[in-house]
């Protein structure tokens, strides 16, 4: 158990519906990341959220969008999906942003 | 802007042999570098980090790594293979310049196969 726990952990849902990944980071960890990876694309870069607030955007389409709560706690919303957003969906947290975090297990998305 | 090489999509190596993956570097930075592994159906795990301390980094399960300069290149090694270490291995290379977000650039991975 890395410490950073992501549901659910598998999701299989049909193309225009809206999702909802969920992580919690590392106790202590301040600064929440989300990443995508497919096959094609490989691990992407999606938002970097640190206390709270939006740090960094990478490659993030506009239909999804991502915060973080008082509690630190992050959700990632994917809405209008289409059959290319099926990919697993991972959260990384560290103490702050110097890299070398720690990655959840990763929400596998199916969209049919 | 940081990226990452990985060199080889696919690595086959006998068990008890020599573990070498390649990774080449551009960073506008002093880059911090990165590999971590990934076993099928699992997250990421980190193997090892060079944060600009000593150039030889070593990390878990007897992996180290070089950096080196004057060739960009941060290659993964284990002197002897275990069937164990079969699995994907990405490098990485830190977003910590201007806008010092922390955010990792990966590379496409290396596919380590270790044939009994």
């Amino acid at each position: 158990d890395s410490g950073v726990t992501q549901t659910p952990k598998h999701l299989i849902t049909a193309t225009g519906q809206r999702v909802t990944l969920r992580c919690s980071p590392r106790s202590g960890d301040l600064s929440v990341y989300w990443y995508q990876q497919s096959l094609d694309q490989g691990l992407q870069f999606l938002i970097q959220y640190y206390n709270g607030e939006e740090r960094a955007k990478g490659n993030i389409l506009e239909r999804f969008s991502a915060q973080q709560f008082p509690d630190l706690h992050s959700e990632l919303n994917l809405s209008s999906l289409e059959l290319g957003d099926s990919a697993l969906y991972f959260c990384a947290s560290s103490v702050q942003g110097a890299g070398g975090y720690t990655f959840g297990s990763g929400t596998r998305l199916t969209v049919v | 802007a940081q990226s990452v090489t990985q060199l080889g999509s696919h690595v086959s190596v006998s068990e008890g042999a020599l573990v070498l993956l390649r990774c080449n570097y551009s960073s506008s930075v002093p880059p911090y570098l990165f590999w971590y592994v990934q076993y099928p159906n699992q997250g990421l795990q980190l193997l090892l980090k060079y944060t600009s301390a000593a150039t030889l980094v070593k990390g878990i399960n007897g992996f180290e790594a070089e950096f080196k300069k004057s060739e960009t290149s941060f290659h993964l090694t284990k002197p002897s293979a275990h069937m164990s270490d079969a699995a994907e291995y990405f490098c990485a290379v830190s977003d910590h310049g201007s806008s010092n977000t922390g955010k990792l650039i990966f590379g496409q991975g290396t596919t380590l196969q270790v044939k009994p």
